[in-house]
């Protein structure tokens, strides 16, 4: 079973709204968890970082959120431009063994203008 | 500053071909890593490296070798490709530092096993 769950696997946002993605996880012991984006053909690139004191880190139109305690995040896109449509990405890492992280699945985000 | 860079971008073997896939990074960065991507899953980590000499065995390591002969390059070697190897294939690399450290991806690698 993937330690790190994320909801909606997929969803379609009309250009200018704004949107929500989940992130769940039961990996520990905690380090950070990171949000990346992945365009269709490409690597991923990192959005944010956040360690366990962090509760909300943003870059540009992402916010990302972190609720340490019921092992949740979120990450919000504000005012989606045709460019948002990716593939988003949770990734959290220990603390036990460096550079090992638990990738989940990903949340596909189409935006339409 | 080229970054994290991958050859070839796409190929296609026969079951039982062996082959190398490059990575390369300019940023002098110590930690380097290889993942798998399949549709429907998370990043797989198949084999890492915390240094130039230095490797270890990922989630996923059978059927792959690596070797880290300098802090620039990273090959990954499918000693009898398998058509389960499909795949997308990622390199990445970061400082090794601090645990916060941003990782830096390759564009990847279409593998295809006939």
């Amino acid at each position: 079973k993937n330690q790190v769950e994320q909801s909606p696997q997929s969803l379609i946002i009309l250009e200018g709204k704004n949107c929500t993605l989940q992130c769940n996880y039961t990996v520990s012991p905690f380090s950070n968890l990171r949000w990346y984006k992945q365009d269709t053909g490409r690597g991923p690139v990192s959005l944010t970082i956040m360690t366990f004191s962090e509760n909300t880190k943003s870059n540009g139109r992402y916010t990302a959120t972190l609720d340490a305690d019921t092992k949740q995040s979120s990450l919000h896109i504000t005012a989606s431009q045709l460019s948002d449509s990716a593939s988003y990405i949770c990734v959290v890492m220990t603390t036990d063994s460096w550079g090992k992280f638990q990738f989940g699945a990903g949340t596909q985000v189409v935006v339409t203008p | 500053n080229a970054g994290v860079t991958q050859t070839p971008k796409f190929q296609v073997l026969k079951t039982g071909q062996s082959m190398t896939l490059q990575c390369a990074q300019d940023m002098n960065h110590e930690y380097m890593s290889w993942y798998r991507q399949d549709p429907g899953m998370g990043l797989r980590l198949i084999h890492y490296s915390v240094g130039a000499g230095i490797t270890d065995q990922g989630e996923v390591p059978n059927g792959y070798n690596v070797s880290r002969s300098t802090t620039e390059d990273f090959p990954l070697r499918l000693l009898s490709a398998a058509p389960s190897q499909t795949s997308v294939y990622f390199c990445a690399s970061s400082y090794r530092r601090e645990r916060q450290e941003t990782q830096y991806f390759g564009p990847g690698t279409r593998l295809l096993v006939l």
